[in-house]
């Protein structure tokens, strides 16, 4: 069974650009959410989507944004990029999300952002 | 909202021992575990639910003390294996089913 896949795995961009993340969860997992992970602040939180619908939405500015597809393939967008915004995406994926029943979560092997 | 974990860091010699603390402000529903070793995607260690259950893959042993809203994760003869930063991650009740709050991450590191 194939893991999480996050493509590209490396991402050089200048400042004002935007980006484009994809995510392809497990086949099966209906729930993908996504975090920001920077040295010394762990794993933030930015969205989760089921079923093609926005269901939680982290505390990070609109320039973030995101999609899914009805194949639950996932994408995350951010534009007009900050020079903060260098950080390690992860997408994680599970079956009907990670909650009220104890289901774990898969995690990909990320996306490096690198802003210059 | 961000669980707060201890200690940041840790230390230790093969054989010994390690508990990592995980503690909410909130009211917990469920507390994950997870472990990331350098350059590779976070992998899931045990769920701790609400009411006691216990739901885990590795012979790594955990507590949920629901009315101190804590958790806390035992390493006990550590191996070298055991490296890299571990994170808790909580759930609260009411909230949405796939919205886990993740802390900051404990770095554990296991010498010879």
């Amino acid at each position: 069974k194939a893991g999480v896949t996050q493509t590209p795995r490396y991402l050089i961009k200048t400042r004002g650009q935007q980006v484009t993340l994809s995510c392809s969860p497990i086949s099966g997992h209906r729930s993908v959410s996504w975090y920001q992970q920077t040295p010394g602040q762990g794993l933030q939180f930015l969205f989760e989507y089921f079923s093609e619908t926005q269901r939680n939405k982290g505390n990070f500015p609109g320039r973030f944004s995101g999609r899914q597809f009805s194949n639950s393939r996932s994408e995350m967008n951010v534009s007009t990029l900050e020079l903060g915004d260098s950080a390690l995406y992860l997408c994680a994926s599970s079956p009907q999300g990670t909650g009220m029943g104890g289901t774990e979560a898969f995690f990909g092997q990320g996306t490096r952002l690198t802003v210059v | 909202q961000q669980p707060v974990q201890s200690p940041q860091a840790v230390i230790l010699r093969e054989g010994e021992d390690a508990v990592i603390n995980c503690s909410s402000s909130k009211a917990l529903y469920s507390v994950h575990w997870y472990r990331q070793k350098h350059g590779e995607a976070p992998v899931f260690l045990m769920i701790l639910l609400k009411g006691g259950e216990q739901k885990g893959h590795e012979k790594i042993s955990a507590s949920f003390n629901e009315k101190k809203q804590q958790s806390s994760l035992y390493l006990t003869a550590s191996q070298l294996s055991y490296s890299g930063t571990y994170f808790c991650g909580t759930e609260v009740p009411g909230g949405s089913q796939g919205n886990l709050i993740f802390g900051k991450g404990t770095k554990l590191s296991v010498k010879p």
